[in-house]
């Protein structure tokens, strides 16, 4: 079946450094591919829909200049949390869908973030 | 907007069954989706509903009333490790990217 890969599984940042997370799709090529956040006890939150060679589409209320996100290429997509903040402290999950199933999104296996 | 509510908690006693309803409100509609996430990990796929109707995959089944735009997770002969949150999510924004519930922690107690 489809694999996402993501990495690093856990981070630990100073406030005000930018840290990257990567996500692949090991098996297949992903034209789409999406980002979540999850904070403790609360739903996963899309924030984005990265899209291969163009530019990301941010949900209502997520600073694109935060959070900036390149689809360089069919197989990997990069979030980068820029200029961290104890705030933005987080689960972060990336998704893509394989096309070749009818409806099956794929996860990554999620990136915890803690900013000090 | 979209929006799909299920209760924030549940608990049962292992062996048991329980059910675990969304109800949802998108502009339009492309099927139900349930997923399983324990603590600190992904979400894991575990079962679609495109149309109306019972499917049933080993333990859990879900179901799913366009009509009604209700749907649930049925958990058959409960087990410890079923202790995790479950999310129903559906397709939205024209079908592309998947919206979450509101989630539904579960604990299953001996």
């Amino acid at each position: 079946g489809a694999v996402v890969s993501q990495h690093p599984s856990w981070v630990i940042c100073k406030s005000g450094t930018s840290v990257k997370i990567e996500c692949r799709s090991l098996d297949f090529q992903a034209t789409t591919m999406f980002w979540y956040r999850q904070f403790p006890k609360q739903s996963l939150m899309l924030m984005a829909t990265s899209n291969e060679g163009s530019k990301a589409t941010y949900e209502q209320g997520v600073e694109k200049d935060k959070f900036l996100i390149n689809h360089a290429s069919l197989t990997l997509s990069t979030l980068t949390v820029t200029s961290a903040h104890p705030e933005d402290s987080s689960f972060y999950i990336c998704s893509a869908r394989d096309d070749r199933a009818n409806y099956g999104y794929t996860f990554g296996s999620g990136t915890r973030l803690t900013v000090v | 907007g979209q929006s799909l509510e299920q209760p924030s908690e549940v608990t049962a006693v292992e062996g048991a069954i329980v059910q675990i309803n969304c109800t949802y409100q998108t502009s339009g509609f492309y099927g139900l989706s349930w997923y399983q996430q324990h603590d600190g990990g992904a979400p894991t796929f575990l079962s679609y509903n495109g149309l109306d109707g019972l499917e049933e995959t080993g333990r859990f089944s879900s179901f799913l009333s366009r009509s009604d735009s209700y749907g649930y997770l049925l958990l058959q002969e409960l087990q410890m490790k079923d202790s995790a949150s479950y999310f129903c999510a559906a397709p939205t924004g024209g079908g592309n990217k998947l919206t979450f519930g509101t989630g539904t922690q579960l604990k299953v107690e001996l």
